[in-house]
C-alpha cells in the first residue's frame, strides 16, 4: 500500500523559513516523479513544484518560484520542500503526491501538513 | 498557463438523481484531465484520468467524458457519501499543473 506522510508544517513569521518532508513507502519511489500541491484555507488545489525520479529536474510555480526549492533523496525514499521568504499567502495544508504512471497527474496523496504564516 | 473553470460553485442533488458537473479549459488539453473527489478533512482523492477511465477502487456511478476544452464528471445515481468537492485536473501542457477551483456536491 502506497504512504506518504509530511512532517515539517508550523507556524512561521513573514519572511521565515520552514522545510517540510515527506516520507514514502509501499512503492518503488526511486522511478517516480513527486510533487508538492498546496491548498489555503477555504479554497482549491494549487500545484507548488515536481521533481523527476532522480532530482536531476525541478519544476516550479511562478507564485513561488525563487523562494521554494524541491529535493529528494531517493536512498531515504524522502522528498522535501525548503520554503523561504514565507508570506501570509503561503498559510495552506502541502500536500505531498506521487505522480501517476500514466500522465502527470496524482494517484497517491498524503495526509498534509499544515504551513500557517503570521506574525 | 492553462486556465480551468468549474462550474457550477455549488450542485445539490437529490439521493439517487444524476449530478453533473463541469470542468473547461481555457485552451485544448486533449485528453489529458483528471477529476479529484476531497471530503471534508480529507486529502484530495484520484476517480477520473484520461478524460474518462476510473482509477482503481472507483464505483461505477463515476464518469468522465470530454476532449479538447470541454469535460463533464458525472455521478449517475447520488449517494450520501458522494459529499464532497469536486477538482479537474489538466496535465497536457505544464509546467504548471493546473486544478479547476472546484464544485461542491451537496444532498438536496
Amino acid at each position: 500500500e502506497v504512504q506518504l506522510v509530511e512532517s515539517g508544517g508550523a507556524l512561521a513569521q513573514p519572511g521565515g523559513s520552514l522545510r517540510l518532508a515527506c516520507s514514502a513507502s509501499g512503492f518503488n519511489f526511486n522511478i517516480y516523479p513527486m510533487s508538492w500541491v498546496r491548498q489555503a484555507p477555504g479554497k482549491g488545489l494549487e500545484w507548488v513544484s515536481a521533481v523527476n525520479p532522480s532530482g536531476s529536474t525541478t519544476y516550479y510555480a511562478n507564485s513561488i518560484k525563487g523562494r521554494f526549492t524541491i529535493s529528494r533523496d531517493n536512498s531515504k525514499e524522502m522528498v522535501f520542500l525548503q520554503l523561504h521568504s514565507l508570506r501570509v499567502e503561503d498559510t495552506a495544508i502541502y500536500y505531498c503526491a506521487k505522480r501517476s504512471d500514466y500522465g502527470a497527474f496524482f494517484d497517491s496523496w498524503g495526509q498534509g501538513a499544515l504551513v500557517a504564516v503570521s506574525s | 498557463e492553462t486556465v480551468m473553470t468549474q462550474s457550477p460553485a455549488t450542485l445539490s442533488v437529490s439521493p439517487g438523481e444524476r449530478a453533473t458537473l463541469s470542468c473547461r479549459a481555457s485552451q485544448s488539453v486533449a485528453s489529458n484531465l483528471a477529476w479529484y473527489q476531497q471530503k471534508p478533512g480529507q486529502a484530495p482523492r484520484l476517480l477520473i484520468y484520461a478524460a474518462s477511465l476510473r482509477a482503481t477502487g472507483v464505483p461505477a456511478r463515476f464518469s468522465g467524458s470530454g476532449s479538447g476544452t470541454d469535460f463533464t464528471l458525472t455521478i449517475s445515481s447520488l449517494q450520501s457519501e458522494d459529499v464532497a468537492l469536486y477538482y479537474c485536473q489538466q496535465y497536457n501542457d505544464w509546467p504548471p499543473l493546473t486544478f479547476g477551483g472546484g464544485t461542491k456536491v451537496e444532498i438536496k
